[in-house]
């Protein structure tokens, strides 16, 4: 099948290490999402993924997360010296545009949940 | 600024009835809306979306309908089933919005519904 998949599902890390999250699209989706959701809280843009370029950042993504999609297929986000206000839900959306198309449908992943102890 | 609200934090609804989710918007360049569930532990679910050229969809039990004018949308179900517990959040995007498409979402409104 498939849906947008996620790795891992938890994890929990220790202030001042480093993570990574993976996410893999759905195959012919040209457009990856990132976003972030705390307790009662809809989620929140991160940054998005045209194949390989990545077009937008919010200003949400300190300089300590560095997103990629090295070959317009899965991508991964990083997050250096974790803080205990990193702790949230990452979850990872994907959809496919045409250029000067209309807005797209975005499908989620199950999220990756992340604890900073 | 939160330009996409869902002034509800919870619903309760008996099984066999209409459950009525509200979300406001602020923004008129917004051209496109999409409602999501949201189980615990799980990602969004899309269940349904609509145009700003459009005022309602319909997908089976679920009906979302747009007041352009009063920047509202509104989700339908009906009948309620208890398989429909979740939380529901609205988004917002645009081609006029923004290129990237990113959504704004609402912050969710949950929905029980008691058999």
């Amino acid at each position: 099948d498939t849906g947008v998949s996620q790795d891992p599902r938890h994890k929990i890390t220790k202030r001042g290490q480093n993570v990574t999250f993976r996410c893999d699209p759905i195959s012919e989706h040209n457009r990856l999402y990132w976003y972030r959701q705390t307790l009662g809280q809809g989620p929140e843009f991160l940054t998005y993924f045209q194949n390989e370029a990545q077009l937008e950042k919010s200003r949400l993504l300190s300089d300590r997360f560095s997103a990629e999609r090295p070959k317009g297929s899965f991508s991964t986000l990083e997050i250096q010296r974790t803080e205990q206000g990193d702790s949230a839900m990452y979850l990872c959306a994907s959809s496919y545009r045409t250029s000067g198309g209309p807005t797209d449908t975005q499908y989620f992943g199950p999220g990756t949940r992340l604890t900073v102890l | 600024d939160q330009q996409v609200k869902q002034n509800s934090p919870s619903l309760s609804v008996q099984e066999g009835r209409i459950s009525i989710l509200n979300c406001d918007y602020t923004n008129s360049m917004f051209d496109y809306f999409l409602w999501y569930k949201k189980y615990p532990a799980e990602g969004p679910t899309f269940l349904i979306s609509i145009s700003s050229i459009k005022d309602k969809n319909e997908d089976g039990r679920f009906t979302v309908f747009l007041n352009k004018s009063a920047k509202h949308l509104s989700l339908h179900i009906v009948p309620s089933q208890p398989g429909d517990s979740a939380v529901y959040f609205c988004a917002a995007s645009g081609v006029l919005y923004n290129q990237g498409g990113k959504l704004i979402f609402g912050q969710g409104t949950e929905l029980s519904v008691k058999p």
